[in-house]
């Protein structure tokens, strides 16, 4: 099984809202990460977490707060967002931190529309 | 330059053509290599992984890498048109500093197969 699962799949929400994306692995990755991902551009890196500790960020904006609760799951929590930022917002999982021999593993990515 | 370079196309092929699908790279560090399949507004799907140089074969797929060219390629041997999709290279350096947990992709290549 090499299934990341990602919920919502589809999210529309004004610039006053908060909401939250969450991923799901079950297959003992140790590392995860959220990327963001515009129509015809390849993923770009958001936030990178390792044994549950935030590893990276890429000086990602504050209304993007990412949690890792524990070594299956990874939340994005969403506040005051601008319509610029939707896009498709895809999880991966890899054993360990890509570098370090392991391929990733992504899921099907939440499509995201603020209004 | 980018670190990866990735013709983004589009690629149109007749049903049971071969399909090669390149990128080259700048970083001499990069050792491990993926590529993805990521049909319309859906997650990437990891199609090969490899570590070294030299083939590797899947099915209809065949992942190339030539470390010294720093030259990939993937070949799709009797293209079906379900194999229309975006085609992303990825690579990951073996350098343990700051690339460590960071994936570098190409821009994708947009295939179509037509019947």
């Amino acid at each position: 099984d090499t299934e990341v699962t990602q919920t919502p799949k589809h999210l529309v929400m004004g610039m006053t809202n908060k909401k939250s994306l969450k991923c799901e692995q079950h297959m003992g990755h140790r590392a995860m990460y959220w990327y963001k991902q515009k129509a015809k551009k390849p993923p770009e890196l958001m936030f990178v977490y390792s044994y549950e500790k935030l590893s990276i960020n890429e000086s990602v904006p504050s209304r993007f707060s990412p949690e890792c609760p524990n070594s299956s799951l990874l939340n994005l929590h969403l506040h005051a967002l601008q319509p610029e930022d939707s896009a498709l917002y895809l999880c991966a999982s890899s054993h360990r931190l890509v570098g370090a021999n392991t391929e990733a593993f992504f899921g099907q990515g939440t499509r995201l529309t603020v209004v | 330059q980018k670190e990866v370079e990735q013709d983004p196309g589009p690629l149109s092929v007749p049903e049971g053509a071969i399909v090669s699908l390149n990128c080259t790279y700048s970083n001499s560090a990069f050792q491990y290599f993926m590529w993805y399949r990521q049909y319309s507004r859906k997650g990437p799907e990891l199609l090969m992984y490899t570590y070294s140089s030299g083939n590797k074969e899947d099915g209809r797929f065949t992942a190339q890498v030539d470390k010294s060219s720093k030259y990939i390629s993937l070949f799709i041997r009797d293209s079906q048109p379900s194999d229309s999709a975006t085609y992303l290279c990825a690579m990951s350096s073996a350098d343990r500093g700051s690339t460590l947990g960071r994936l570098y992709f190409g821009r994708g290549t947009q295939l179509t197969v037509w019947p």
